[in-house]
């Protein structure tokens, strides 16, 4: 099971920052924060992930918080083309298990 | 560089009949995971195979198999197909040391 809770579904609107909030109250100390998105119909796509250090990338940045028992992916400027559904994923640290992928978030940009 | 192919890209068979989907990987990555996505249960893991060899499986019945060649190209085969195998199967593969997968397009499969 996932062990992650995410809303079913967000709004936002083109140009403005969106920010997909995730629960893992349950992660262990050696477990990592993976985002992942999908696009209608197309394989899922990588964003970001960390530890418990707030990332940055091209795509995005990921907040933890302290206490690591939730976290925020944040797209600064969204655009139509960042439709989709938001996957927030909690994994063993070596990458060597499964990704174990819940409902996720439907995020709708709209112009 | 390439990313992750599979083939066939669309697939419709009949109830009973076996099917074969392929993956190649993203070029020098070891790993390949296979998962199947339906409407209701969303995105499952199916296998894992690195170096030719199982690592890790899903809950699956035994009709799910898969291998890996040494090239690392991999496939999967679905015996005796139902109604519901039909699914979009996602293939990922992943960098040996690095965690994040990445995945191909899907195959998207139709039984009836």
């Amino acid at each position: 099971d996932a062990k992650t809770t995410q809303p079913p579904s967000m709004d936002c609107a083109e140009g403005r920052a969106a920010n997909l909030p995730c629960n893992h109250s349950t992660i262990s100390g050696n477990e990592y924060v993976y985002w992942y998105r999908q696009i209608h119909s197309q394989g899922p796509q990588y964003i970001i992930h960390g530890l418990k250090n707030n990332e940055t990338n091209e795509m995005a940045s990921l907040i933890i918080t302290e206490d690591r028992k939730s976290s925020t992916l944040i797209l600064p400027h969204a655009t139509l083309r960042d439709t989709a559904v938001y996957y927030c994923i909690v994994r063993e640290g070596s990458g060597n298990t499964p990704l174990v992928f819940g409902k996720g978030t439907r995020l709708s940009v709209i112009a | 560089k390439a990313g992750v192919t599979q083939t066939p890209r669309y697939l419709i068979k009949t109830r009973g009949q076996q099917v074969t989907l392929s993956c190649s990987p993203i070029s020098g990555h070891r790993s390949v995971s296979w998962y199947q996505q339906t409407p209701g249960q969303g995105l499952q893991f199916l296998f894992e195979y690195f170096s030719e060899t199982q690592r890790n499986k899903g809950n699956f019945p035994g009709r799910f198999s898969g291998r890996q060649f040494s090239n690392s190209r991999s496939e999967m085969n679905v015996s005796t197909l139902e109604l519901g195998d039909s699914a979009l199967y996602l293939c990922a593969s992943r960098l040996t040391g690095i965690r994040e997968q990445y995945f191909g397009p899907g195959t998207r499969l139709t039984v009836t």
